[in-house]
């Protein structure tokens, strides 16, 4: 069975301060996905990243950077230079195989104050 | 890009009245769609897969004759809560899988605003 872990229940930072998410999954497939969604409290669900399982590149976009790292089945997330819009709660994710049924971590709320 | 939308996004009814929420894929077609619940707080749960022209397939402990799904086209499916009850207050979220397929074989997923439902 597959079950992605979100250690951190809840962050709060100051703005301008890196902050890094923690996302641990468990698959017993070769092929999978992981996303990263971001939910503020409107509470639609913005994507983030789609990564497969056999691309461990790092990838970095403006502020954001993820680390995937297969040896310790984790895929964290780092928010660099933190702003106040950036306080939502971030869900983790895992599909096995495509990646239309997901299972989602059980989110880190990060706030992030002026 | 490929947009999901949820229909209405806010619903208050009073207790034993049935409430249907749409799902639309606006310019793509879907043949998959899913059903997510998330109580406050909480993360997202799968509730069920919406496959157009069948059955859904509802995960183990959600009630079937209690939510209702229906995927009569490619690009609509809808949840029924019938005789909603205070317990069924939740946000429900939808997601379809569509667009082109990249290098992987897979497409895009995409998920709707949310519905939420308050149940007096």
């Amino acid at each position: 069975a597959q079950k992605v872990t979100q250690a951190q229940t809840e962050i709060s930072v100051v703005e301008k301060e890196d902050v890094t998410l923690d996302c641990v999954y468990e698959t017993r497939d070769t092929t999978y996905y992981l996303f990263w969604y971001k939910q503020p409290p409107s509470g639609e669900l913005v994507f983030l990243i789609r990564r497969n399982s056999f691309d461990e590149q790092n990838e970095i976009s403006g502020r954001y950077s993820w680390n995937f790292q297969k040896s310790t089945s984790s895929f964290n997330f780092t928010i660099t230079a933190s702003q106040v819009v950036d306080s939502a709660v971030y869900f983790c994710a895992l599909s096995e195989g495509g990646y239309s049924t997901l299972t989602f971590g059980k989110g880190t709320m990060l706030l992030v104050s002026p | 890009g490929a947009v999901v939308s949820q229909h209405p996004s806010r619903v208050i009814c009073k207790s034993g009245t049935s409430v249907k929420i749409e799902c639309r894929s606006l310019d793509f077609q879907a043949t998959t769609m899913f059903w997510y619940r998330q109580f406050p707080k909480k993360s997202l749960m799968l509730m069920a897969t919406s496959n157009e022209g069948s059955k859904a397939t509802y995960e183990q402990g959600v009630e079937k004759d209690k939510f209702l799904i229906n995927h009569a086209s490619l690009t609509l499916s809808t949840l029924t809560v019938t005789s909603a009850h205070p317990e069924d207050s939740s946000f429900y979220i939808c997601s379809a899988a569509g667009g082109a397929r990249g290098p992987e074989g897979a497409g895009e997923l995409f998920f709707g605003e949310g519905s939420r439902l308050t149940v007096l």
